[in-house]
């Protein structure tokens, strides 16, 4: 069973410009999360996609940022325009039931110059 | 505003040697406490998820206990081997299903 993918590995980019993420949950997995960690500090929940209904936004820091899960399939993640804020690791979570173990992608490091 | 702390911050053993760190975690609205193993620039592999109290569990050298009333659980691994170095993640769910997680205890074994 292929692990949860996220793409791109890295990405830099300057201040005022859009990047997109793109995050390949387990099959079969209709929960996907999205979390972010900024240097020195703890993974924080951006948001809970179920199928392809946002179930909590709740963790997104701002209107900058907008997620998508069309199809209930892959999802991305848009940051535009994007903030030295912004900068940090993108991470991808899938699981079946909502309480089951969260497995992660790799992450996605975003730095914005 | 949901804390989970996480005891010690880094820890340096030797090789052979047996080791435990700390998880604290609010004992009110819980419903699960994942453990994950981190190693950067690689996916952080989940451990274990427990969810009653008295929760006891074992994967190889690393095993993890649980207690929800007083909200802390214990990771212990035996044996330590230099392949265990990495930072250890825990995380709480509540009502909400996000995870919360702490700062992590990076591990560092050496041979």
């Amino acid at each position: 069973e292929a692990g949860v993918t996220q793409f791109p590995s890295h990405s830099v980019i300057e201040k005022g410009q859009t990047v997109t993420l793109r995050c390949d949950p387990i099959s079969g997995h209709d929960n996907l999360y999205w979390y972010r960690r900024v240097m020195g500090k703890e993974i924080k929940f951006l948001l809970h996609f179920v199928k392809e209904s946002k179930q909590d936004e709740s963790g997104m820091p701002n209107n900058r940022f907008l997620a998508e899960r069309t199809g209930g399939t892959y999802s991305t993640l848009k940051v535009q325009p994007a903030e030295l804020e912004d900068s940090g690791v993108y991470f991808c979570a899938s699981s079946r039931p909502a309480f089951d173990t969260q497995y992660f992608g790799p992450g996605t490091r975003l730095t914005v110059l | 505003i949901l804390n989970v702390e996480q005891s010690p911050q880094s820890l340096h053993v030797q090789e052979g040697d047996s080791t435990n760190f700390t998880c604290s975690f609010p004992s009110s609205n819980f419903y699960a406490l994942h453990w994950y193993r981190w190693e950067t620039a690689k996916s952080p592999e989940a451990l274990f998820v427990m969810t009653l109290n008295g929760d006891e569990k074992k994967k190889g050298r690393i095993s993890a206990t649980l207690n929800t009333k007083e909200g802390y659980s214990y990771l212990y691994i035996k044996g330590s081997q230099p392949e265990d170095s990495a930072t250890y993640l825990c995380a709480f769910s509540g009502s909400a299903r996000q995870l919360t997680f702490g700062s992590g205890t990076q591990l560092t074994v050496l041979p």
